[in-house]
């Protein structure tokens, strides 16, 4: 049983190309979070959503409640966005991981 | 600290032998959880605490496996009886307050990769 289901799950974009990220999820939700995990295995946290949407720089965020569901956009993506991208949704108690998304941006 | 510390970063272990991972998270969140993550995959939840409580240690595998946090600060990861399977990525990561809470971010520990031979 998967509570958060990510997809693509892998992606490769030219320079300069729009990028959609899209988690799905099944439990009740209290935070959702995009994660962005580098090469050398270390995650930092881009952005926590509960509603609507969210902007930061290149990236958008937006999660519809009703729908459960989540998207993360990289607008003008470049080679150095090139990591795995984890959506985690926590239900208050713990948090459930998906799987992620390798994205690769070719120069 | 500034940010959440692992430590060792690397463990190499025989099977059968006893390891304890441990974590340092920053220093004013109350919550802190243990991941366990093999390659390629996502986190998979093992057990978290608010302080010294422990409320959910649901994803241990085994009773091989076993977390602490006495003083609500610092928390280690022992496993006993290491088995080959173990072998994985452990991550801890540390909120300010409750799981979830709005406006909170979760931060991660660069993890400690353990391989039992």
């Amino acid at each position: 049983k998967n509570e958060v289901e990510q997809s693509p799950q892998n992606l490769t974009a030219q320079e300069g190309e729009f990028i959609t990220i899209n988690c799905s999820y099944s439990v009740g939700i209290s935070a959702l979070h995009w994660l962005q995990q580098h090469p050398g295995g270390g995650i930092v946290s881009l952005f926590m959503l509960s509603s609507g949407k969210k902007k930061h720089g290149r990236l958008i965020a937006t999660i519809n409640i009703q729908e459960k569901h989540s998207s993360l956009h990289i607008t003008a993506s470049h080679p150095r966005d090139s990591a795995v991208y984890i959506c985690a949704v926590g239900d208050g108690n713990q948090f459930y991981f998906g799987t992620g998304t390798s994205l690769t941006v070719i120069p | 600290g500034a940010g959440v510390s692992q430590s060792p970063r690397y463990k190499v272990t025989k099977r059968g032998q006893d390891v304890t991972l441990r974590c340092d998270p920053i220093s004013s969140h109350a919550t802190l959880y243990w991941y366990q993550q093999a390659l390629g995959q996502g986190p998979e939840f093992l057990t978290y605490f608010n302080y010294e409580a422990q409320p959910d240690k649901s994803g241990l595998p085994s009773d091989r496996f076993s977390a602490e946090r006495p003083e609500g600060s610092i928390s280690t990861l022992t496993i006993q009886r290491t088995e080959q399977r173990d072998s994985a990525m452990y991550r801890c990561a540390s909120l300010t307050t409750g799981g979830g809470s709005k406006g909170n971010t979760i931060y991660f520990g660069e993890g400690s990769w353990l391989t039992v031979v």
